[in-house]
């Protein structure tokens, strides 16, 4: 079935760095876009999201990229901190509005920050 | 404002047994839905529930069940366990039933020996 996955499973940065971590998703009806963080020992923390109608969202030190031609999207982290240090999920709501078939995860990835 | 909260944190069972994890929304959400995490992966939706009952189900055989209560905190039920079993049961929760703005809650690791 179509699923969320990701291009890299760790992924090593210096503190300061800018961070890049990439997801491809396979469903073209797919209509929002979470990013998740999870810390070990944590449940999964909500930090941005974009709908399918958008190619760009910021939050604080965050940047969320879509690019639905390529069925590709992209979490930016600026100036990387060692409080970045997690995992990192993409997920996806494949319809608009509740009650669809739960979130779609995709595999992670392992971002680490070396000091 | 109490987020949403899971218990047991840890629980370990023999393959076969039946095991009950608990799961209390946060304020103001009355619906729950529950994802498996295994080891290395991705969380994958069980089930949601919303005013008592399972509105939607993923790929996970009749072994798994719920409940939810009427103030909306909820049970995942296991019978039968098998060693596959064995991984951290996410407690996610939200209001009317949107994904969008879910909130999970820290899991219950569980293993089955």
């Amino acid at each position: 079935g179509e699923s969320v996955g990701l291009h890299l499973p760790t992924l090593s940065v210096q503190e300061g760095d800018n961070s890049i971590i990439n997801c491809a998703y396979s469903n073209s009806a797919s209509d929002y876009f979470i990013w998740y963080k999870q810390e070990s020992g944590k449940g999964p923390q909500f930090i941005i999201d974009i709908r399918s109608n958008m190619d760009k969202r910021q939050g604080q030190r965050v940047t969320v990229l879509l690019n639905k031609t390529v069925k590709h999207l992209s979490l930016q982290i600026a100036a990387t901190q060692p409080g970045d240090s997690a995992v990192y999920f993409c997920a996806e709501i494949p319809y608009s509005g509740g009650g669809a078939d739960g979130l779609t995860f995709g595999k992670g990835t392992h971002l680490i920050i070396q000091p | 404002d109490a987020g949403v909260t899971q218990s047991p944190t840890h629980l370990i069972k023999t393959r076969g047994q039946q095991v009950t994890l608990r799961c209390s929304p946060k304020s103001g959400h009355d619906t729950v839905s529950w994802y498996q995490q295994a080891l290395g992966q991705g969380p994958q939706f069980i089930f949601q529930y919303y005013e008592e009952e399972e509105r939607q189900r993923g790929n996970f055989p009749d072994r798994f069940s719920g409940h939810q209560f009427p103030n909306y905190s909820s049970e995942l039920n296991v019978n039968a366990l098998l060693l596959g079993d064995s991984a951290l049961y996410l407690c996610a929760s939200s209001y009317g039933r949107e994904l969008y703005e879910q909130y999970f809650g820290p899991g219950t690791r569980l293993t089955v020996t």
